[in-house]
């Protein structure tokens, strides 16, 4: 596609419910991340994931985060038995190469509220 | 651990002045630097990549410098507008993006 997508655009979920974010990176884009920011606060690292490589799941906060990736296309962020501080805009990103010397383009994100 | 420091972290000015916002990061082992533009309520915009060989790079208005040596980057944003009015994001990239807090910018009419 032309740009990153990510969906849904906004998403109201009940404290203790599972959720799913999904991102379509920019066709042939071998690189894809995910980023989490808080209102108010800046971009956290989640997750990178490079071709058929090993993702770095270093960021991920805690083990009811887990994220997917199939090839090089979409990857999907789960969260389980969210919590009031899962409440943020999670944002997805993509990259032509390796080592990601090549120009990140983010989506618009996905904005999560736990009520 | 890559630790990225943007300064002012708010900065308004009359329309027409010249905006420079700042950027330090802590280890200089990095493929290259972006600088982002984020908007309300909205994603982020890539505004400029500077490879780490690089020292400059310019898109109209905005001019970014990088000392990788000593850590630091430089966006200029020459004759700004209200419609410059927004954060801006500097982010290092060493495989993995590390972002700074942001400068907010208000260019008042």
């Amino acid at each position: 596609g032309a740009g990153v997508s990510q969906s849904p655009s906004n998403k109201v979920t009940e404290k203790g419910k599972d959720v799913e974010l999904r991102c379509d990176p920019i066709s042939g884009h071998t690189a894809l991340y995910w980023y989490r920011q808080r209102l108010g606060q800046g971009l956290e690292f989640l997750i990178y994931f490079q071709g058929n490589s090993a993702p770095d799941k270093s960021g991920l906060p805690s083990d009811r985060f887990s994220a997917e990736r199939t090839g090089e296309s979409v990857s999907t962020l789960t969260i389980q038995r969210t919590q009031q501080e899962d409440s943020a805009v999670y944002l997805c990103a993509s990259s032509l190469g390796v080592g990601g010397r090549d120009t990140i383009y983010f989506g618009e994100g996905s904005w999560l509220t736990v009520v | 651990k890559q630790e990225v420091t943007q300064i002012p972290a708010a900065l308004s000015v009359p329309e027409g002045e010249n905006l420079v916002l700042n950027c330090s990061f802590t280890d200089s082992a990095i493929y290259n630097l972006q600088w982002f533009r984020q908007d309300p309520g909205k994603g982020l915009t890539s505004l400029l990549l500077i490879q780490s060989s690089q020292r400059e790079q310019t898109s109209g208005r905005l001019n970014a410098s990088l000392d990788k040596s000593s850590g630091r980057s430089t966006l200029y944003i020459a004759a700004s507008q209200p419609g410059d009015s927004a954060t801006y994001l500097c982010a290092v990239n060493d495989y993995k993006l590390s972002f700074g807090a942001g400068t907010t910018v208000t260019v008042r009419a």
